[in-house]
């Protein structure tokens, strides 16, 4: 079992819809949560981070964490174009300072 | 303007021959990451550093090697050792402050190309 799972997709959606990726680890003693974004060629740039369960809302962005669960999810809402890429989840587990990466999801914003 | 500075974006390798990837941050952060992307197969950690003159293998350190004589600096030597080089290569940095906040800042990556 992978420590950090995503579904790979493509995850396609029209735009304006809300787009919703999630993320499932196996580390129960995971403490941080992070959300990056890759575009295509480019480098990760963050986009939220969450510690506590519950949902932390960022402009558009909302991340939602469930550690009972042990799962963390990102929703997109008025999708744009502009949003089309790939999402790497990442979780920091118990004191490692290492982040566990997911093989992360690829977003197709469809004008 | 603060951030992580990666150099060359593009660089070529012969069969054989060393290369050495340039990462210089001027955020003050204590750790320091590099990390190898392939397509399909996500961040890969080479190896890290948490404090100067320390640093540890990641996942997949074989034929490669770094220095930490400065805390601004990690470069990452890909030695002829490594037998398929070819791949985007990401220099990361973090702090380490509070409940575990670790969030990693990336430079602009460079991209290996072996001829």
């Amino acid at each position: 079992q992978k420590e950090v799972e995503q579904n790979s997709g493509p995850l396609s959606v029209p735009e304006g819809a809300i787009a919703s990726l999630n993320c499932t680890y196996s580390d129960r003693g995971s403490q941080s949560f992070f959300w990056y974004r890759q575009y295509s060629g480019k480098s990760p740039e963050l986009i939220m981070f969450i510690y506590s369960n519950g949902d932390k809302e960022d402009g558009r962005f909302t991340a939602q964490l469930n550690k009972a669960s042990q799962y963390v999810s990102l929703l997109i809402r008025d999708s744009q174009p502009s949003d089309s890429a790939t999402y790497l989840c990442a979780v920091k587990a118990g004191n490692n300072r290492k982040l566990i990466w997911g093989l992360g999801t690829s977003l197709a914003v469809n004008p | 303007d603060g951030g992580i500075t990666q150099s060359p974006k593009y660089l070529f390798r012969k069969e054989g021959q060393n290369v050495t990837l340039s990462c210089e941050q001027n955020l003050n952060h204590d750790a320091m990451y590099w990390y190898r992307q392939d397509p399909g197969q996500g961040l890969r950690l080479i190896y890290y550093s948490q404090i100067v003159n320390d640093f540890q293998k990641g996942d997949i350190a074989e034929g490669y090697s770094v220095s930490r004589e400065k805390k601004e600096s990690f470069p990452l030597t890909v030695t002829s050792a490594q037998k398929n080089p070819t791949a985007f290569y990401l220099c990361a940095s973090s702090i380490v402050s509070g409940r575990g906040r670790t969030e990693a800042f990336f430079g602009q990556g460079t991209r290996l190309t072996v001829v």
